[in-house]
């Protein structure tokens, strides 16, 4: 079965403080794709990340960085120096090979960054 | 580029009725998925359409439809609304519609159902 699991429900940082958000997935496809996803007040859903589950590379932008271990499930999420703008819910999603945009959502964690 | 397009933003029905939730594309993209975004379940995948086809569903029930139309836009249709279907729906596009790529979403519409 598919799953994502996001145990932080909220988590409250001080400007400039490091977070890391955790995301833990369950498939038992040996191609799938991890994603995050960003949801501020305004609703829509933007784009962070894509990895696929032959790339185990981890992924620096910015200030953002991601870090993919397969041997534990997981694919976290760390926010270096973090702003008051960071300030969101962040998702984490599975999808699988041939599932047409049939993406599995965790459960999101709310990120308050305080100034 | 104009992103995805949903209308209305915010509508409010009463138990029985129906809703249709409409939602426009980015320009060249022939995938639409629908999602639903409740407090309690969280997002939920209702289902994916690709050039007019529906190719992959969630676990709703009958009451929740939808189309596409040959210009790649999408409507989705709720019959007989119920108080738990309160919720934002969220509409994704993408250009091929495969497991790799990554979804345009809009801002939603938020239905309350009374």
């Amino acid at each position: 079965a598919q799953k994502v699991t996001q145990a932080q429900t909220e988590i409250s940082v001080v400007e400039k403080e490091d977070v890391t958000l955790d995301c833990v997935y369950e498939t038992r496809d040996t191609t799938y794709y991890l994603f995050w996803y960003k949801q501020p007040p305004s609703g829509e859903l933007v784009f962070l990340i894509r990895r696929n589950s032959f790339d185990e590379q981890n992924e620096i932008s910015g200030r953002y960085s991601w870090n993919f271990q397969k041997s534990t499930s997981s694919f976290n999420f760390t926010i270096t120096a973090s702003q008051v703008v960071d300030s969101a819910v962040y998702f984490c999603a599975l999808s699988e090979e041939g599932n047409f945009n049939k993406f599995y959502f965790g459960s999101g964690t709310k990120l308050n960054v305080k100034p | 580029k104009a992103g995805v397009t949903q209308t209305p933003r915010y509508l409010i029905k009463t138990r029985g009725q129906q809703v249709t939730l409409s939602c426009s594309p980015i320009s060249g993209h022939r995938s639409v998925s629908w999602y639903q975004q409740t407090p309690g379940q969280g997002l939920q995948f209702l289902f994916e359409y690709f050039s007019e086809t529906q190719r992959n569903k969630g676990n709703f029930p009958g009451r929740f439809s939808g189309r596409q139309f040959s210009n790649s836009r999408s409507e989705m249709n709720v019959s007989t609304l119920e108080l738990g279907d309160s919720a934002l729906y969220l509409c994704a596009s993408s250009t091929s519609g495969g497991a790799s790529g990554e979804l345009f979403f809009g801002e939603g519409s938020r239905l309350t159902v009374l």
